[in-house]
């Protein structure tokens, strides 16, 4: 079946734009993550939801970053006034079941340059 | 707050050599422990999982790790590394009393000399 999807997966901005980055969970999926990953460094938490209701959001760096999820189902993150330092690849995952023990399954990342 | 060390930014082995990864975690309680592979273009791939009972578990594409608490280390092995096995593999930790959330190590980037 289909697994998660993002688009776009490469996105080009000039710094002072404002960006959104779209997730598709896998269909059914009750809980969506977002989570940057930095070059050579791993994955690290920025929010997530269950459902439509946003659980934790306080891995945003700052209030230019934010996310919504209206109909519990895709999921948009948006990043106002970019900077440089936004530059990131920006990955989005979904679990079955909101326990811990649930896999979370990772779509491909958004690449996205601050110029 | 949990966190994952991964001291080996890369590691190169000869095809058919065995592999061992490392991690090391901190977290106040039995911790939820997973190792992901990433190649190029791709997402993250769970290779396997610990949650609780027998620590030495089984994970896809021959991969085992084990736990052990005395260590905080959850090590991922691999008898004889393939040349597909070439990749980036990170170490994640979660917590039952934090969501979902998981938390990653650095990674280490595996290189497979022919």
């Amino acid at each position: 079946g289909a697994g998660v999807s993002q688009s776009p997966r490469y996105k080009v901005t000039k710094r002072g734009q404002d960006v959104a980055l779209r997730c598709d969970p896998i269909s059914g999926h009750v809980s969506l993550y977002w989570y940057r990953q930095a070059l050579g460094q791993g994955p690290e938490f920025l929010t997530y939801f269950n459902y439509e209701a946003q659980q934790d959001k306080s891995g945003l760096p700052n209030d230019r970053f934010s996310a919504e999820r209206p109909e519990g189902s895709i999921s948009t993150l948006t990043i106002q006034r970019t900077e440089q330092r936004d530059s990131a690849m920006y990955r989005c995952a979904s679990s079955l079941g909101a326990a811990s023990t649930y896999e979370q399954y990772f779509g491909p990342g958004t690449r996205l340059t601050v110029t | 707050a949990q966190s994952v060390t991964q001291p080996d930014i890369h590691i190169t082995v000869s095809e058919g050599a065995s592999l061992e990864l490392r991690c090391n975690y901190s977290y106040g309680a039995t911790p939820y422990l997973f190792w992901y592979v990433q190649s190029p273009g791709q997402g993250l791939q769970l290779l396997l999982k610990y949650f609780s009972g027998d620590t030495l578990v089984q994970g896809i594409k021959g991969f085992e790790a084990e736990f052990k608490r005395s260590q905080s280390s959850f090590n991922l092995r691999k008898p004889s590394v393939h040349w597909s096995d070439a990749a980036e593999y990170f170490c994640a930790v979660g917590a039952s009393n934090a969501g979902n959330m998981l938390t990653f190590g650095g990674g280490t980037r595996l290189m497979v000399k022919p």
